[in-house]
């Protein structure tokens, strides 16, 4: 079973602020999630990714598949940026997902 | 479109009730699954469907009762459920086989 990290668990920040959010995981895969969840909530997928990196506005998703290694990036965070972000792997068949803890951001004006 | 849509957004149920959650997708994704999530937890895989066929249980109580109408649809029957099972319920949606997964808004059930 693929074990998923994610640090830190919480962060604060203020606005403006490059923000960074790491998450490991213990078995090669083909494919990572990065997802978001506001306060009360559904979850939006922001990024999947399988290898090198993907930009889409202010956040950036890198993926090192050799260190087994993810990090999102969220340049000049603004309050509404203000959300749970967790990392999702494939989990041993085709439609399980393992999930990290997530970690829960707030962006202070 | 790259919707998934849930209703209800909201639904309070008594123990002795019979709901139903619903779910659509437009997308011709040919999987569609059924997560809980409690609070400050990560979702928890209940169901799978793949082809409007059950593929995955995940030992989920029969109090709750998964259909696959046709491709489009996924809903979630309720009935007997302790409050317990109050919890946040994401529908979701991939093309089989791939990983890009998309997820509705979430039915928030309460259980009085």
């Amino acid at each position: 079973k693929n074990e998923v990290e994610q640090s830190p668990q919480n962060l604060t920040a203020q606005e403006g602020e490059f923000i960074t959010i790491n998450c490991s995981y213990s078995v090669g895969i083909s494919a990572l999630h990065w997802l978001q969840q506001h306060p009360g909530g559904g979850i939006v997928s922001l990024f999947m990714l399988s290898s090198g990196k993907k930009k889409h506005g202010r956040l950036i998703a890198t993926i090192n598949i050799q260190e087994k290694h993810s990090s999102l990036h969220i340049t000049a965070s603004h309050p509404r940026d203000s959300a749970v972000y967790i990392c999702a792997v494939p989990g041993g068949s085709n439609y399980k997902l393992t999930f990290g803890k997530g970690t829960l951001l707030t962006v202070n004006p | 479109d790259t919707e998934v849509t849930q209703t209800p957004k909201h639904l309070v149920m008594g123990m002795t009730n019979k709901k139903s959650l619903k779910c659509e997708q437009h997308m011709g994704h040919r999987a569609m699954y059924w997560y809980k999530q409690k609070a400050k937890k990560p979702p928890e895989l209940m169901f799978v469907y793949s082809y409007e066929k059950l593929s995955i249980n995940e030992s989920v109580p029969s109090r709750f009762s998964p259909e696959c109408p046709n491709s489009s649809l996924l809903n979630l029957h309720l009935h007997a459920l302790q409050p317990e099972d109050s919890a946040l319920y994401l529908c979701a949606s991939s093309q089989v086989g791939t990983y890009t997964i998309y997820f509705g808004e979430g039915s928030w059930l309460t259980v009085v």
